[in-house]
């Protein structure tokens, strides 16, 4: 199958600092990309949408100058948390697809990256 | 737009019982619908989804789900649980793939802990 590949899996950064998380489909060309949030005990909130090539969409509520998206390869994507502050602090997960593949039926998710801010 | 609501945010259960965990969608259109599986501090796993067809859908590790388009439920079944079930599951919907970029922009329920004691 599909393998997402995300790093880091943990990440603790000082406030103030930016931190970036990168996104990876290790054999396929996902040339659209998801960023979602998951904070303790609730579910996972889509953050934006990324196209390679094209400018991200982020989500209602979603400050795209704070969450940095580069999408600049089909085989890459990455997330830049600016000026990380403590309430920043959650797991981050990405997922890929491709849309050109005819078997294109599912998005499939890298393992998560947990951010704490200190 | 779409929601999903997941009845029971905790189902404990002891090892060997049958258990059901219950998700219902709201949409304006129709949607593939999905069943993930998240171990702690882990990414999504996909146990099984619905595209069309058969209303009864087997995935992995043994779980079945059923689509019931008038009652706009899609419960996550398993006859015989393990202890390694347990885990948080997901129940997502998406629109269905029409060509564009927006597919697999998904829409989680809220998670349903399933708990197995010996």
């Amino acid at each position: 199958g599909a393998v997402v590949s995300q790093h880091p899996s943990r990440v603790i950064c000082k406030s103030g600092t930016s931190v970036k998380i990168e996104c990876r489909s290790l054999d396929f060309q996902a040339t659209t990309m998801f960023w979602y949030r998951q904070f303790p005990k609730q579910s996972l909130m889509l953050m934006a949408t990324s196209n390679e090539g094209s400018k991200a969409t982020y989500e209602q509520g979603v400050e795209k100058d704070k969450f940095l998206i580069n999408h600049a390869s089909l085989t890459l994507s990455t997330l830049t948390v600016t000026s990380a502050h403590p309430e920043d602090s959650s797991f981050y997960i990405c997922s890929a697809r491709d849309p050109t593949s005819r078997g294109d039926t599912e998005a499939f998710f890298g393992q998560g990256t947990r951010l704490t801010v200190v | 737009a779409q929601s999903v609501t997941q009845l029971d945010s905790q189902v404990p259960v002891f090892e060997e019982a049958p258990v059901e965990l219950r998700c219902n969608y709201s949409s304006s259109v129709s949607v593939y619908l999905f069943w993930y599986v998240q171990y702690p501090n882990q990414g999504l796993q996909l146990l099984l989804k619905y595209l069309s067809g058969s209303t009864l859908v087997k995935g992995i590790n043994g779980f079945e789900a059923e689509f019931n388009k008038s009652q706009t439920s899609f419960h996550l079944r398993k006859p015989s649980v393990h202890i390694s079930d347990t885990a948080e599951y997901f129940c997502a919907v998406t629109p269905p793939n029409a060509g564009g970029t927006s597919y697999g922009k998904l829409t989680f329920g809220q998670g349903t802990i399933l708990t197995v004691h010996p």
